[in-house]
């Protein structure tokens, strides 16, 4: 297993442009977990994935934002007419989703670096 | 409003000796404590943990405290070790359905000189 992967690394946009960063979880991880870093702070929580089922959404997403897991495997994180706030890395996680048992650790990508000019 | 404080925001030691890293929480719900170790450019890894039904949680050179009482938990590395630098997070989640998204505090960067 090779662990929680993320593509692109590093994306530069121009603000008003549209983007899209994928993460590929450990496989057999039903939880998925999208993260907001910015410099000084901690991750923040966007959106969450149990398999393909999306069950709750951050207020920090915003309508420009949007997640899918369609086969609940991959994830897709979308921000549509990027804003110069929404520079930041953006962390994909996933874990095993134990039933009924709160030891569910996640497990992190190496992150996506999005810098809005 | 943080719910996860880590009130150092740097700390320095010397190779060889403990490394102490305290986290300090507000929310009496939360049932599950994680440590994270995150360098630059990179996403965070994960370090250990401790359920909020023990007090103390051991693996390797890391040992991670809780005092529930006091809403406190450490982690300790000991020997630190140069390669141990980096920013540690202390995150914590709560049961709130089947989400257990993270709170995270702010870091503490630890430097290990040798």
């Amino acid at each position: 297993d090779t662990g929680v992967s993320q593509d692109p690394r590093h994306k530069i946009t121009k603000r008003g442009q549209n983007v899209t960063f994928r993460c590929d979880p450990i496989s057999e991880h039903n939880r998925l977990y999208w993260y907001r870093q910015t410099l000084g702070q901690g991750p923040e929580f966007l959106t969450y994935f149990q398999n393909e089922a999306q069950l709750e959404k951050s207020r920090l997403l915003s309508d420009r934002f949007s997640a899918e897991r369609p086969k609940g495997s991959f994830s897709t994180l979308e921000i549509q007419r990027t804003e110069q706030g929404d520079s930041a890395m953006y962390l994909c996680a996933s874990s095993q989703g134990l039933a009924g048992g709160p030891t569910d650790t996640q497990y992190f990508g190496p992150g996506t670096r999005l810098t809005v000019l | 409003d943080q719910q996860v404080k880590q009130n150092s925001p740097s700390l320095s030691v010397q190779e060889g000796r403990i490394s102490i890293l305290n986290c300090d929480y507000t929310n009496s719900m939360f049932d599950y404590f994680l440590w994270y170790k995150k360098y630059p450019a990179e996403g965070p890894t994960f370090l250990i943990s401790i359920s909020s039904i023990k007090d103390k949680n051991e693996d390797g050179r890391f040992t991670v405290f809780l005092n529930k009482s006091a809403k406190h938990l450490s982690l300790h590395i000991v020997p630190s070790q140069p390669g141990d630098s980096a920013v540690y997070f202390c995150a914590a989640s709560e049961r709130a359905g089947n989400n257990r998204k993270l709170i995270w505090g702010l870091g503490t960067s630890l430097a290990v000189n040798p």
